[in-house]
């Protein structure tokens, strides 16, 4: 099955860009999201980014995908305190629509 | 209003005890979903539901049983609750079974079971 890793923990100051960081084993991975939890509520999804695709950028999102080395990026620029949260990446295998979920990053921002 | 809602929001009761989680979605999505988030934030699939019909059961213990009324409703029902069921249970929806990412699964705001 596949395998999503995230470094746990990320501290970034206001107004700098922060990158999240994602590894993933499935190459057949079709698609790869990013979602936010913020603190006592569900997921919000954020973005995603079809397997074929390099980059998407949407407002201060910027999504890579590297598919050589199964490793997906979420930057955000000008990181506000409200964007302290937990992202999570996943991807998407076609059987079932089943989404993997990495560990999560917590990252938080001091003003 | 609501795309995916949960009920209850927190859940507290006693080992041994039955216990229900009612979601619902008004998006008219054709499959629903359960996830559960232990204490270290890791989430994991349980079920997937299409068009009330079991799709995906990822080796839950039987004391699991979702109950899938109409294609709106998904339900937990947990028997015999046992300390390790402690965590929040997340349902989500997305448009359709297979196919492009517009099958995103839209998620619930949870439901933090605690089992004493």
């Amino acid at each position: 099955g596949e395998d999503v890793e995230q470094s746990l923990f990320l501290s970034v100051r206001e107004g700098d860009s922060s990158v999240i960081n994602c590894t993933y084993t499935d190459s057949s991975s079709t698609y790869l999201y990013w979602y936010k939890q913020e603190p006592g509520a569900g997921l919000q999804l954020l973005t995603y980014i079809f397997s074929n695709m390099d980059m998407k950028q949407d407002q201060r999102l910027t999504v890579l995908l590297n598919k050589k080395d199964k490793h997906l990026s979420l930057r955000i620029a000008d990181t506000q305190t409200g964007d302290s949260a937990i992202y999570f990446c996943a991807g998407k295998q076609n059987a079932g629509n089943m989404l993997t979920f990495g560990g999560g990053t917590r990252l938080m921002v001091k003003p | 209003d609501t795309a995916v809602s949960q009920t209850p929001k927190y859940l507290v009761t006693q080992m041994g005890n039955d216990k229900s989680i009612k979601c619902e979605q008004n998006l008219g999505h054709d499959t629903m979903y359960w996830y559960k988030q232990d204490s270290k934030k890791f989430l994991k699939i349980m079920f997937s539901y299409n068009n009330k019909e079991l799709i995906i059961n990822e080796t839950v213990p039987n004391r699991f049983s979702p109950k899938s009324p109409d294609k709106a409703h998904l339900n937990l029902h947990i028997n015999s609750l046992e300390l390790g069921d402690s965590a929040v249970y997340f349902c989500a929806s997305s448009p359709r079974l297979a196919g492009d990412g517009s099958d995103t699964q839209y998620f619930g705001p949870g439901t933090r079971l605690t089992v004493l």
